[in-house]
């Protein structure tokens, strides 16, 4: 089981650019999350996908979009990179059924570089 | 709103027992979460607790919960090198959504 891979893992832009980094899960879960982790910041919700076909925003969703392109991917998109958006990304998922703990399942992440 | 906090950092020695804190604000939250980030890494799931417990233990880790405070800790007995990491606690709140706290980095020195 590969769980959830993420790539790129590293990805230098210019300010103004636009990119997409791409998250796949093979454990079947129902929601993918995406979070920025910034020093001393913890991790921060962008977005989340409860389930395949909807998508909703989390704590700091402004300039990035999303796609749950179907159960496995989820990725997010960065339309004008800004200097801010220097952070490293996770992707994770988790089955959100009533059974379970709600354990969430990271990437390895993605080492995001806007100069 | 939902808030969790923890100390930065954290050095022990190898051999003495670490013990990070953690404090939260959601009183409804379900279950509380500790995971450990190595270098490079994702993080990984390390333990948990339901709500209705006051402690947990697995092993050489120590899960202590006082809902009436809100305050959440782990201890790791004989700490090793290879416990160093940042650890990560969070809540589960409304529609199993995780808040995360901003992560305690643990130094063991040999």
């Amino acid at each position: 089981n590969a769980g959830v891979t993420q790539t790129p893992k590293f990805q230098v832009l210019k300010t103004g650019q636009s990119m997409t980094l791409q998250c796949a899960q093979d454990m079947n879960h129902n929601s993918m999350y995406w979070y920025r982790q910034d020093p001393g910041m913890g991790l921060r919700l962008i977005y989340y996908s409860a389930s395949e076909g909807t998508t909703d925003k989390g704590e700091v969703p402004n300039g990035y979009n999303v796609s749950r392109l179907n159960k496995r991917e989820f990725s997010l998109r960065l339309e004008s990179a800004a200097p801010s958006q220097t952070s490293v990304y996770f992707c994770a998922s988790s089955d959100r059924s009533g059974k379970n703990t709600g354990e969430l399942f990271f990437g390895e992440g993605s080492r995001l570089t806007v100069l | 709103g939902e808030d969790v906090e923890q100390s930065l950092f954290l050095s022990v020695r190898e051999g003495d027992s670490s013990v990070i804190n953690c404090t939260y604000t959601d009183s409804s939250s379900t279950y509380l979460y500790w995971y450990k980030q190595e270098p490079g890494a994702g993080l990984q799931l390390l333990t948990y607790i339901f709500s209705n417990m006051d402690m947990k233990q697995d092993q050489r880790l120590t899960v202590l919960l006082n809902k009436k405070d809100k305050h959440l800790s782990l201890r790791i007995a004989d700490t090793q090198t290879g416990d160093s990491a940042i650890y990560f606690c969070a809540e589960s709140h409304a529609g199993n959504m995780l808040t995360f706290g901003g992560g305690t980095r643990l130094m063991v020195k040999p």
